[in-house]
């Protein structure tokens, strides 16, 4: 079946470090792929997104970029802030699983003044 | 994109009693939403998804009988915890979102339930 993998968290960083955050993928299909993060106490928020092979999904300073040869969809931002500090959810979508939204475990994201 | 708005934010209620909660969509009829469990520290986890008009679909492992889901208008979906137990605390977060490729779902910002 379709799953999502990443890295374990927290990661710890100073402000305006370079951040990445690896997700890979198992999918029968051609699944589409999302970030989402979570503030403390607050309900999920689409970070960004990619539904083909290559494209680059990016806002607010993050990027991931689609790859199908790795099944990866790493997350990136070149200068993070402390307002950056969330826990960030991996996830995918696909005909197969009915378009429901399969999460990686999260990863926690500590950013220190 | 859609708003999605839970009540209540958070609830303490006494073992035994049970508690709904509400998931609307504030400007999009859904004919499908979706609740999610979330263990401190830990990923989402699907429980069901609610089907305007007819009975949701559990995931495995789920009980039915004990996490009761209503879906009776494009707006408005219940999940009520029966007879709670301290192990039933937990983060419940109910989701909207299009069926089809590259569509996003739509998050309410969940209620903490906790049962004492």
């Amino acid at each position: 079946g379709n799953s999502v993998t990443q890295m374990e968290g927290p990661v710890t960083l100073s402000e305006e470090a370079f951040l990445t955050i690896n997700c890979t993928y198992t999918a029968t299909g051609y699944p589409s792929l999302f970030w989402y993060v979570q503030y403390p106490g607050e309900g999920l928020q689409l970070l960004l997104k990619a539904t083909k092979a290559d494209d680059k999904g990016s806002n607010k300073g993050f990027e991931a970029t689609y790859r199908k040869e790795t099944t990866s969809f790493h997350l990136e931002k070149g200068s993070v802030q402390v307002s950056d500090s969330a826990v960030y959810f991996c996830a995918l979508s696909d005909r197969d699983s009915s378009y429901k939204l399969i999460f990686g475990s999260g990863t926690r994201l500590l950013v220190r003044p | 994109g859609a708003v999605v708005s839970q009540h209540p934010s958070w609830v303490i209620c006494k073992s035994g009693t049970s508690v709904k909660i509400e998931c609307r969509s504030l400007d999009f009829q859904a004919t499908t939403m979706f609740w999610y469990r979330q263990f401190p520290k830990q990923s989402l986890m699907l429980m069901a998804t609610s089907n305007e008009g007819s009975k949701a679909t559990y995931e495995q492992g789920v009980e039915k009988d004990k996490f009761l889901i209503n879906h009776a208008s494009l707006t408005l979906s219940t999940l009520t915890v029966t007879s709670a137990h301290p192990e039933d605390s937990s983060f419940y977060i109910c989701s909207v979102s299009l069926r089809g490729p590259g569509t996003e779902a739509f998050f309410g910002q969940g209620t903490r339930l906790t049962v004492v």
